[in-house]
């Protein structure tokens, strides 16, 4: 049972540009929240998704951050016009019930650097 | 809700010590969990300890939680050269389906 996998590992952008990242939650998991994690700190809640549907997005900059969980097909965490303080480690994970009633499952993580 | 805090925020202690690190949150919780995240990369899950327990182990880690304090601790005994790691405590403080992760504390254990 393959683990939550994210990619790509590293992405570099210019300002302006838009970054995507993608999220595979482990199998038989329909939860997935994305954090993030600025150098030397610890990770803070953006968003937390079920199959179609965003659940909480509270974490969420309200501006060119968006989120996604397909039907079929990865999470993906869109960042439209990215900035320099957009450079920092995004990670996702998944679970199989909604938290509170275990752990979740984290993946690698994503590194996104803004030139 | 604000992260939880952490100390210390770092920690050097020669291999065969043990280790111990606190971690404090806000608000009430129903479960709290420790996670080791090596330098670069993912969160590993080590365990989690709900706000009706007082104490748990797995191998060489023990947790202990006071919810009249808010707070755990996380121990490490005997530690070895590849625990060195940064150590997160994250809770479902204020409710829902988030995490709220302490600051971290980084361990070095030295031979």
């Amino acid at each position: 049972n393959a683990g939550v996998m994210q990619n790509p590992r590293h992405l570099v952008r210019r300002r302006g540009q838009e970054a995507r990242l993608r999220c595979s939650p482990m199998k038989g998991h329909s939860h997935v929240y994305w954090y993030r994690q600025l150098p030397e700190e610890g990770l803070k809640f953006m968003v937390y998704l079920q199959k179609e549907n965003i659940i909480d997005e509270s974490g969420m900059p309200k501006e060119r951050f968006s989120a996604e969980f397909p039907k079929e097909g990865p999470s993906i965490l869109r960042i439209q016009q990215v900035v320099r303080g957009d450079s920092a480690a995004y990670f996702c994970a998944s679970s199989p019930v909604g938290q509170g009633s275990g752990e979740q499952f984290f993946g690698p993580g994503t590194r996104l650097t803004v030139l | 809700s604000q992260q939880g805090e952490e100390d210390p925020q770092a920690l050097s202690i020669q291999e065969g010590e043990n280790a111990t690190m606190n971690c404090s949150y806000k608000t009430s919780i129903n479960n709290l969990q420790w996670y080791r995240q090596n330098s670069g990369r993912g969160l590993v899950h080590l365990i989690l300890i709900r706000s009706n327990e007082r104490e748990k182990h797995s191998g060489r880690l023990r947790v202990t939680l006071d919810t009249s304090k808010k707070s755990s601790s996380l121990l490490i005994t005997a530690s070895r050269a590849a625990d060195t790691a940064s150590y997160f405590c994250a809770s479902d403080e204020g409710g829902g389906n988030k995490l709220t992760f302490g600051t971290g504390t980084q361990l070095k254990v030295e031979l």
